[in-house]
């Protein structure tokens, strides 16, 4: 089974602090995403990356950087946290070609900024 | 951009089918629609997705209108364990928009 692992299941930040989430799939897929989850509003998705080393940018990048140096990690990274980013935050990875491929999610972390 | 419609909840009773509508009236050629469902504090899991044509797995069928603008999700024996929020999705071949909406949430009855 595939399996995606995220580095925590809950965070609590300070406001201004760098946040690194991490992210791990071990099944060799080409694509990674990271959404985050608020009530009312569903998943949006933020980054995705296609390759090592490559990212695009999704619905709500503001705010947020992302790095996958190695094809199996794909970070998403707040450079500054702010309260409005306190959030569910999922990892996703799919096997090739958009749409065409499901997407498997992570467990999902749960930050708060305060 | 295209979007999906699904009502906020609907209920089941055990061991009875359950039809899960989804609305996407301005889907493109190139969207396929996908279905995840998730269960409280998990993330979601992918159910089944389609282009065209209906689809079987082992967790559901998917139907989808002639015209594409809706589809359903079939659980042909609602379980306890099925109780989740549902997701109708469209997804592009170029991921440039992903659009999870608020999703109906089913709740199964003994």
């Amino acid at each position: 089974d595939v399996k995606v692992t995220q580095s925590s299941r809950y965070l609590v930040k300070r406001t201004g602090e760098k946040v690194f989430l991490e992210c791990v799939q071990d099944m060799d897929h080409e694509n990674m995403f990271w959404y985050r989850q608020d009530p009312g509003l569903g998943l949006r998705l933020i980054y995705f990356s296609y390759d090592v080393k490559m990212k695009e940018k999704g619905d709500i990048p503001e705010g947020y950087s992302v790095s996958r140096e190695k094809k199996e990690r794909f970070s998403l990274i707040l450079e500054s946290a702010s309260t409005n980013q306190t959030s569910m935050y999922l990892c996703a990875s799919s096997p090739g070609k958009a749409g065409f491929y499901e997407q498997y999610f992570g467990p999902g972390t749960r930050l708060t900024v305060t | 951009d295209a979007k999906t419609t699904q009502p906020n909840s609907m209920e089941s009773n055990e061991e009875e089918p359950v039809h899960l509508p989804c609305n996407h009236s301005t889907i493109s050629g190139t969207d396929y629609i996908h279905w995840y469902r998730q269960l409280p504090s998990q993330g979601p899991e992918y159910v089944i997705h389609g282009l065209t044509s209906n689809v079987n797995n082992r967790m559901a069928s998917l139907a989808i209108a002639e015209d594409r603008k809706s589809s359903t999700l079939i659980l042909h024996r609602a379980t306890l364990r099925d109780a989740a929020v549902y997701y109708c999705i469209l997804l592009k071949t170029s991921y440039d928009k992903v659009i999870f909406g608020p999703g109906t949430s089913l709740s199964v009855i003994p």
